[in-house]
């Protein structure tokens, strides 16, 4: 059972670009969303994070939009930029309270900026 | 601040070999993570541990997979015989304690089994 759903697979934008990412889960428990930026040959970075108490957060370039009645949540990346190549996986996990810190990621999406 | 140190980052065995990997994590961090991470996928949590104790080890297929994290620091994760479906990065990550969710990856392991 895939608790969070990530789309698109790829994606291709130009520099200067918005790229959107979609992910979708289904465990109403999850508090605490993280996305993560994966380079080849790297482990993933944690990029930016939010709660389901905030609609979005902001950091720079990125921005995390929160729906918690729909159950979705996206990453936006303005003035995309060809360094921001990368893949980027969305999760989903209880960050507070509870015991179970277990990361559930989406599928990831392959970013590609061209210049 | 050094972040997670895994080691080696490539490996290349046979089937039925033994392979171990070393994980070192962020100082100060009491919660390590393995997860396995197969081409064009998410990783996977194989096992958590917090300190010494593993506290998740569900998904860790128990006939071939063993972890240990005996002072409570570093963490070996071994895998005994290998099989070709093995075949995938092995990602150690870290965190603080279980009031910290924020999880940092070490670069991973790249194993081959041929």
């Amino acid at each position: 059972q895939q608790q969070v759903k990530q789309s698109p697979q790829s994606l291709i934008v130009q520099k200067g670009g918005i790229s959107i990412i979609n992910c979708a889960y289904e465990n109403t428990a999850f508090d605490y969303f993280p996305w993560y930026q994966q380079f080849p040959g790297k482990g993933p970075a944690l990029l930016i994070a939010i709660r389901p108490d905030v609609s979005e957060k902001k950091e720079g370039r990125f921005t995390i939009s929160f729906n918690k009645s729909a159950k979705q949540f996206s990453l936006h990346i303005m003035d995309s930029q060809p360094g921001d190549s990368a893949t980027y996986f969305c999760a989903a996990t209880r960050g507070s309270g509870g015991s179970n810190y277990k990361l559930t990621f989406g599928k990831g999406t392959l970013l590609t900026v061209n210049p | 601040e050094a972040g997670v140190v895994q080691s080696p980052r490539y490996k290349i065995i046979e089937k039925k070999q033994p392979v171990a990997f070393w994980c070192n994590p962020i100082s100060g961090h009491n919660t390590l993570y393995w997860y396995r991470q197969n081409l064009g996928q998410g990783p996977e949590l194989l096992i958590r541990y917090e300190n010494e104790e593993a506290v998740d080890d569900s998904q860790l297929p128990k006939d071939r997979f063993s972890a240990e994290r005996l002072k409570g620091v570093d963490s070996t994760l071994k895998i005994q015989p290998a099989e070709l479906g093995d075949s995938a990065v092995y990602l150690c990550a870290s965190s603080l304690g279980p009031a910290g969710a924020e999880q940092y990856f070490g670069p991973g392991t790249r194993l081959t089994v041929t």
